[in-house]
């Protein structure tokens, strides 16, 4: 987990509500991979974003879910109208040859 | 869709080597087999890649059949902070996507 850094570390929201999930990648990588985490579940790659550039988000929900990652700033994980099947834990991960992955945070939906 | 099988679950003896199997039997020639292991509520953690010969890094050695069809992850020394759920995981060099199946949860008992 050497230097990804994602916050909050556990954020609780209401049905309905929005999320917001914040990731930086290590010093010098410039792009970013999410990747979820259901209960009793393996990671599923989600999407891989360079800077302004969305690369691949064939595994993102096709409703609700968005990401992005400006010029200046962490990469952003969005998730709108959240419902209790969106309660999980969310990875963020850069790299190349070798992915380093940030704690997580873990959303409860209430 | 996981290319690799690993046992569900494993005890070892601390102090003890643990050595945890993975097969690959479709790997194909440009695929390296990964290793993460994901210690409890906390994100994946790089262990040891390779491709055919055998690797070892300060965290474990790898060793890899000659016919690349199966491997073995080996934990020198286990400690209890080696209990965690270890992946086994088939990777094309470059593929930012990495497919995470169920791991062998590995218990490291006193």
């Amino acid at each position: 987990n050497a230097g990804v850094m994602q916050n909050p570390r556990h954020l609780v929201r209401r049905r309905g509500q929005e999320a917001r999930l914040r990731c930086s990648p290590m010093k010098g990588h410039s792009h970013v991979y999410w990747y979820r985490q259901l209960p009793e579940e393996g990671l599923k790659f989600m999407v891989y974003l360079q800077k302004e550039n969305i690369i691949d988000e064939s595994g993102m929900p096709k409703e609700r879910f968005s990401a992005e990652f400006p010029k200046e700033g962490p990469s952003i994980l969005r998730i709108q109208q959240v419902v209790r099947g969106d309660s999980a834990a969310y990875f963020c991960a850069s790299g190349g040859e070798k992915l380093f992955f940030g704690s997580g945070t873990q959303l409860s939906v209430l | 869709d996981a290319k690799t099988t690993q046992p569900t679950s494993m005890d070892c003896a601390e102090g003890r080597a643990a050595n945890l199997p993975c097969n690959h039997s479709t790997i194909s020639g440009n695929e390296y087999v990964y290793w993460y292991r994901q210690i409890h509520s906390q994100g994946p953690q790089y262990i040891i890649h390779g491709l055919k010969n055998n690797e070892t890094n300060e965290m474990a050695s790898l060793i890899i059949t000659e016919d690349r069809k199966s491997s073995t992850l080996i934990l020198p020394h286990a400690t209890l902070r080696d209990t965690a759920v270890y992946y086994c995981i088939v990777r094309v060099a470059g593929d930012y996507k990495l497919s995470f199946g169920a791991g062998t949860t590995v218990t490291v008992r006193a």
